[in-house]
């Protein structure tokens, strides 16, 4: 399985600034998945980002305010812009592993999680 | 659309005793569907996948799961709780092999009683 390392762990931010967060995998893979988990509450996909072309926003999210970058197929971030206390979540990357093949199959299509982003914004 | 509905936000169990964590789920296409736990401050970690096999899907940690076409379910289930078995657990369900979007359950938090 892939092995995901999310930066920073958790930090805490004042209104009106952004927070950049990285998702590093140890291995090549072809999509990846950004995820908010409210204080108690279950996790929402934010977008899809794949390599060479634009994040894909799920409704309710948009480009301005929380901005993708998909340079490699081993790396992105996603950042939380003009942040306010409702930003307030864990922030979670995932990729889904779909084997040597690069291609999904029933045996290989699992996502694995990073250990997410603790945001508190004041 | 997909959507999936735990029962119970919140479970407690004695130390040995069963754990049943109830997951219905709605999906227009054959879905894939998942248990993902949740320990205290850290992320997910798969516990088993249904993906079109066996219905009656083992995962780690001696837990498992019945896919249940007629009832819309997959509850997930383990015999004999253990303390280290305290956490959050989410049922997903994903499309399968096109679009892999996981959507996921309001999650069950488990309290284990000693």
């Amino acid at each position: 399985s892939a092995v995901i390392s999310q930066k920073p762990s958790r930090d805490i931010c004042q209104r009106g600034t952004s927070l950049t967060i990285q998702c590093q995998v140890d291995s090549q893979v072809t999509m990846m998945f950004w995820y908010r988990q409210q204080p108690g509450q279950s996790l929402t996909l934010i977008a899809t980002a794949n390599q060479g072309s634009e994040a894909t926003y799920e409704s309710g999210f948009v480009i301005d305010k929380f901005p993708i970058s998909r340079p490699n197929l081993t790396f992105s971030t996603l950042t939380v812009s003009n942040m306010s206390p409702e930003d307030s979540s864990i922030y979670l990357c995932s990729v889904e592993d779909r084997g040597s093949s690069g291609r999904a199959s029933s045996a290989k299509n699992i996502q694995y999680f990073g250990a997410g982003t603790r945001l508190s914004v004041l | 659309a997909q959507s999936v509905t735990q029962l119970g936000s919140h479970v407690s169990v004695s130390e040995g005793a069963l754990v049943l964590l109830r997951c219905n789920y709605s999906s227009s296409v054959p879905p894939y569907l998942f248990w993902y736990v949740q320990y205290p401050n850290q992320g997910l970690q798969l516990l088993l996948k249904y993906t079109s096999a066996a219905t009656l899907v083992k995962g780690i940690n001696g837990f498992e799961a019945e896919f249940k076409k007629s009832e819309t379910s997959f509850h997930l289930t383990k015999p004999s709780a253990h303390m280290s078995d305290a956490a959050e657990y989410f049922c997903a369900v994903s499309k399968g092999a096109a679009g892999n979007k996981l959507t996921f359950g309001g999650g069950t938090r488990v309290l284990v009683k000693p």
